[in-house]
């Protein structure tokens, strides 16, 4: 079975300190990885996604996250906060074998603050 | 040239009322989706279509009607509205054919009173 584990539901940062959001994920299939950011009363954007190619993506407003299939991990990280980057941010699998299915499996979202 | 644009942006009604709300891409998309996100933010998928064709319908009551009268639009109408259905609805497209990136619009915050 597929799942995705977003491993903490609140992290709070200082600003200009750097930003840790952990994701796991389960799948019996090489995945592609997403991650999506949504800010407060606003829709979902994409930050970046992982599609079997490089294992480190870079993704919008300064964001990477780093597939590593040993540990099942696609963190998201960025060196410096700022005020802009709280919101809500989903990680996202998509199991490569899912064929004409475009199912996506949504972890619950991490809610990211940012301090002054 | 907003990409994926629902309307309306806001829905206050009454509980047993009859609702719809529209979805258009002009983004060429094959595929289109509709999501429900509640009040703890979680997100689940409801229907999805590819080229006006149901591809993924989850465990949605029969209230939900989704309604594609071609591939850009993709319209869900709820009958018989309840207290909860209030959620936030968003609708989704993505190019299809194995290149998943789905783009989502701004969201309809859909309060059943």
């Amino acid at each position: 079975a597929q799942s995705v584990t977003q491993l903490d539901s609140h992290v709070s940062v200082s600003e200009g300190t750097p930003v840790l959001l952990r994701c796991n994920y389960s799948s019996s299939y090489s995945p592609s990885l997403f991650w999506y950011v949504q800010h407060p009363n606003k829709g979902l954007q994409l930050l970046l996604k992982y599609t079997s190619a490089a294992t480190l993506v870079k993704g919008i407003n300064g964001f990477e996250a780093e597939f590593k299939k040993s540990e099942t991990s696609f963190h998201l990280t960025k060196p410096s906060a700022h005020m802009s980057d709280a919101a809500e941010y989903f990680c996202v699998v998509r199991p490569l074998n899912a064929g004409n299915n475009r199912k996506l499996i949504w972890g619950l979202g991490t809610s990211l603050a940012v301090n002054p | 040239d907003t990409a994926v644009s629902q309307t309306p942006k806001y829905l206050v009604t009454q509980m047993g009322n009859d609702k719809s709300i529209k979805c258009e891409q002009n983004l060429g998309h094959d595929t289109m989706y509709w999501y429900k996100q509640d009040s703890k933010k979680f997100l689940k998928i409801m229907f999805s279509y590819n080229n006006k064709e149901l591809i993924i319908n989850e465990t949605v009551p029969n209230r939900f009607s989704p309604k594609s009268p071609d591939k850009a639009h993709l319209n869900l109408h709820i009958n018989s509205l309840e207290l909860g259905d209030s959620a936030v609805y968003f609708c989704a497209s993505s190019p299809g054919g194995g290149v998943d990136t789905q783009y989502f619009g701004p969201g309809t915050r859909l309060t059943v009173l």
